[in-house]
């Protein structure tokens, strides 16, 4: 089955720029989602098809895909970022499914 | 605006059966793939069943295969997820959400406690 990684906890000050990956063989031949969850709170769309913006997400969140390795990065981070951050696919190869990576908690310092 | 309102959640035992609902208003109901997706206690997200708009396609996640079912009425624009002989481990937050490749609108949520 298809697994998706992601490190566990990234830390960054008021202002700057976060930068949260996922890694997975070849997710870059696929298109990855991006989901951010605040604490209590349903997550939320962000990022789709890599790089595309849902209407009423900032444009300080952008994404990235390549290789073995989609990036989400969110610039001038502001305390409501932070979130728990997931990535997620649609792989369909034994059996259609969609799969998570297990997810990044942001910390603004 | 698009709402989803899951409910029927609450407290089993284990290999009991529970059924949840997911109400969709604010959107074309009938015209949207729905999915089912569990969210443990403190844990990461888990995809659990997807159908598409029409119910023809239906898809589980291996965890669930065999003992989980998903259904639409189109009618009632209401999805469904029944649940059987559950386990420990299926104790999570249950969310609907609306999409095929990626998952646009999601639920609140019902919460779904198995214990004895």
């Amino acid at each position: 089955s298809y697994v998706l990684t992601q490190a566990p906890s990234v830390s960054v000050a008021p202002g700057k720029t976060a930068r949260i990956t996922c890694g997975g063989n070849n997710i870059g031949f696929t298109s990855v989602h991006w989901y951010q969850q605040r604490p209590g709170q349903a997550p939320v769309l962000v990022i789709y098809y890599d790089s595309d913006r849902p209407s009423g997400i900032p444009e300080r969140f952008s994404g990235s895909n390549s290789g073995n390795t989609a990036t989400l990065t969110i610039s001038r981070v502001e305390a409501g970022d932070e979130a728990d951050y997931y990535c997620q696919v649609w792989h369909n190869s034994d059996h259609p499914k969609y799969v998570f990576g297990p997810g990044t908690k942001v910390t603004v310092l | 605006q698009v709402q989803l309102v899951e409910s029927g959640g609450g407290l089993v035992k284990p290999g009991g059966s529970l059924r949840l609902s997911c109400a969709a208003s604010g959107f074309t109901f009938s015209d949207y793939y729905m999915n089912w997706i569990s969210q443990a206690p403190g844990k990461g997200l888990e995809w659990i069943a997807y159908i598409s708009s029409g119910g023809e396609n239906i898809f589980y996640a291996d965890s669930v295969k065999g003992r989980f079912i998903v259904s639409r009425d189109n009618a009632k624009n209401s999805l469904y997820l029944q649940m059987n002989s559950l386990r420990v481990e299926d104790t999570a937050l249950y969310y609907c959400a609306r999409g095929g490749d990626y998952f646009e609108n999601w639920g609140q949520g019902t919460l779904v406690t198995v214990s004895s």
